[in-house]
């Protein structure tokens, strides 16, 4: 079925940069992409972007670009997200969650989900 | 950019009873949707997807329902672990959100 461990929570001040991982397991991390999102407190979901990890070609979403590198290490089955410059606003739990291996693929939802990580950042 | 609207912002139900969210999509994204439920602090979990298909495991009161750009995600009968917030999502080439339903105990 598979399975999707992130990293540990993590505070940091405003300026800073912070980069989470993914480790997938019980699945062929190379058949498939993965997602980031984000949910400030109380908030929504936000989708951020997008890495396949068979190309390693990516998608951003426009609010994020540019602060955003979001790569993925097929020796470990291992996706990551950085984000730089953060702000108070980028105050949120981090998910990442399993997607289509190439934009070309036909669609599909986000079937499998990491625990999520809290990411503060504060003065 | 495909905007998603869910309704109600909350919605009261009595365990038992029968619940009814929806979903609109502001212009056709064919059935490339899904529902999610999320209880606090823990990620979202797909429920439904292509609009009416369960995901594994789902429950199979868990039902949903597609009209144009119109759709909808019915519990036929709440049962406690139900009450959740609940979000749809396009997942065609974009991944678009609506801004959630809670279900809440009536």
């Amino acid at each position: 079925q598979g399975q999707l461990v992130q990293s540990g929570d993590e505070v940091k001040k405003p300026g800073a940069s912070v980069k989470v991982s993914c480790k997938a397991s019980g699945y062929i991390f190379t058949s498939y992409g993965m997602h980031w999102l984000r949910q400030a407190p109380g908030q929504g979901l936000e989708w951020m972007g997008w890495i396949s990890a068979y190309t390693g070609e990516t998608l951003y979403a426009q609010k994020i670009q540019g602060r955003v590198t979001m790569t993925a290490d097929t020796t470990t089955s291992t996706a990551y997200m950085e984000l730089r410059s953060l702000r108070s606003d980028d105050t949120a739990a981090y998910y990442c969650a399993r997607g289509v291996i190439m934009l070309q693929s036909p669609p599909r939802p986000f079937d499998i989900w990491g625990q999520g990580t809290m990411v503060t950042v504060s003065s | 950019e495909i905007v998603m609207t869910q309704s109600p912002v909350t919605l009261s139900v009595s365990p038992g009873e029968r619940a009814t969210l929806s979903c609109r999509a502001s212009q056709s994204i064919s059935n490339y949707l899904a529902w999610y439920q999320q209880k606090p602090g823990q990620a979202p979990r797909l429920l439904i997807y292509a609009a009416s298909m369960r995901a594994n495991g789902i429950p199979d009161r868990f039902s949903g329902i597609a009209s144009g750009t119109e759709f909808t995600l019915i519990i036929s009968s709440l049962q406690s672990e139900d009450f959740a917030v609940y979000y749809c999502q396009h997942y065609n080439n974009w991944y678009n959100f609506g801004q959630g339903t809670k279900l809440e105990i009536k």
